[in-house]
């Protein structure tokens, strides 16, 4: 079963505009979140991270929100570069359980 | 470069084939995860070793498959007798301790036919 949901396979933004990608899970026990960038022919790229004892967590352009009682995060890119043209996986995990439940993956494509 | 490196990044099969995948994880890192990913999916845990123990593997992981960690240093996994279904990528990734962040290396492509 899919403990962690990305419902939007793809998005389109213009450069220098927000990036907005969304993540749902359904396992209650996850407590620490992940978000990875990959490249085609390139393995994940840890980007940013939230524990669950926070509701935000930036690093420059970056920004992960956390919605505990939705079960939702999502990742804020502001401003949008075309170097952000990527696919993003969401991930969870279980501070007793070491291994990452990944999203499908989001494709952002940044338009000049 | 002291990433994770993977060796091969491509691989191309017979079905029925025996292959086996390395993986160098960062020199400090206790654990080392194997995940495999298919095409729109993202990846799949397999197992987990810390140190030279293999302490989880999923319900993915049949009895053709088996991983090893002699030492606690680099991993092999081994796929017996492949079948086209088989055919994925297999990422390996690290992490020190406690760390929840992993870091993946590039993966090994592996095309059955």
């Amino acid at each position: 079963d899919q403990q962690v949901k990305q419902n939007s396979p793809s998005l389109s933004v213009q450069e220098g505009r927000i990036s907005i990608l969304n993540c749902d899970y359904t396992n209650s026990m996850f407590d620490y979140f992940l978000w990875y960038k990959k490249y085609p022919a390139e393995g994940p790229t840890f980007l940013i991270s939230i524990s669950s004892i926070k509701d935000k967590n930036e690093d420059g352009r970056f920004t992960v929100f956390l919605n505990k009682s939705a079960k939702h995060l999502s990742l804020h890119i502001v401003p949008s570069q075309p170097g952000d043209s990527a696919v993003y996986f969401c991930a969870a995990s279980d501070f007793n359980d070491y291994k990452l439940s990944f999203g499908a993956g989001t494709t952002v494509t940044v338009r000049a | 470069d002291t990433g994770v490196s993977q060796d091969p990044r491509h691989k191309i099969t017979k079905r029925g084939q025996n292959v086996t995948f390395r993986c160098d994880p960062i020199s400090e890192h206790n654990r080392l995860y194997w995940y495999r990913q298919t095409l729109g999916q993202g990846p799949e845990f397999l197992t987990y070793f810390q140190n030279e123990a293999q302490l989880e593997k999923s319900r993915l992981l049949s009895d053709r498959f088996s991983a090893e960690r002699p030492k606690g240093s680099f991993s092999t996994l081994e796929i017996q007798r492949t079948e086209q279904g088989d055919s994925a990528m297999y990422l390996c990734a690290s992490s020190l301790g406690a760390d929840n962040e992993q870091f993946f290396g590039p993966g090994t492509r592996l095309t059955v036919l």
